[in-house]
């Protein structure tokens, strides 16, 4: 059974860089695509972008010029990098799994982690 | 993008009842519609892809329907542990977006 772990700094000062790694476990990267969505605190959920397993993005307009996805098949994990970051990008961070760019769903999810933005 | 409105944004129901929650788009998403039930302080979990199907081993009381830009989830027989927060979930474009959720409570 597939599983989705996140994992990665719970706290980041801000207009520094937000790293997360999103690691699959139980079956192959190949072919399904990761997304994060984030949760920010008492709110709804937020689709940030999304990678396929040979590195092909798509991103969250909203937040595009500031994220960055990256894929490393060998070691079965993705990760999420965000930009210049600011007290509105706490939230609890997901990773999902898809298995289309569109006309899909996301199953599994990660448990999430939480990040605060704070100095 | 495609806007996904969800009304109510709560509701309060007892054991037993049933429940509907309407999902609307901003435009045509044919049935590219998915529900997911999340608990406080877990992560959401799908209950239902392309409006109607049930993922493996979601209750059968848990139903969708609807196509184009109006969505329904009915939850028949409320059970406890049905109560929680629903999202729906629109994949007809590549930028997907989320309802803002309605909240199920116990009355």
């Amino acid at each position: 059974q597939v599983q989705l772990q996140e994992s990665g700094p719970g706290l980041v000062k801000p207009s520094e860089t937000l790293s997360l790694t999103c690691a699959v476990s139980g079956g192959s990267m190949s072919p399904y695509y990761v997304s994060w969505i984030r949760q920010a605190p008492g709110k709804g959920l937020e689709w940030i972008g999304y990678i396929y397993f040979s590195g092909n993005t798509n991103y969250n307009p909203a937040l595009r010029s500031r994220v960055t996805l990256s894929v490393d098949t060998s070691k079965n994990h993705v990760s999420l990098n965000l930009m210049s970051v600011s007290a509105a990008d706490t939230a609890v961070y997901y990773c999902a799994r898809h298995e289309a760019p569109a006309a899909s769903w996301f199953d599994p999810w990660g448990q999430g982690t939480l990040v605060i933005v704070s100095s | 993008d495609i806007q996904m409105t969800q009304s109510p944004s709560s509701l309060s129901a007892s054991v037993g009842d049933r429940v509907t929650i309407t999902c609307r788009a901003s435009q045509s998403i044919r049935n590219f519609l998915n529900w997911y039930q999340q608990m406080p302080g877990k992560a959401p979990k799908l209950l239902i892809y392309t409006t109607s199907t049930l993922q493996s081993g979601v209750p059968s009381r848990f139903s969708g329907s609807g196509s184009g830009t109006d969505f329904t989830l009915t939850i028949t027989n409320l059970q406890l542990e049905d109560f929680a927060t629903y999202y729906c979930q629109q994949t007809y474009s590549t930028r997907w977006t989320f309802g803002q959720g309605t909240k199920v409570e116990i009355k």
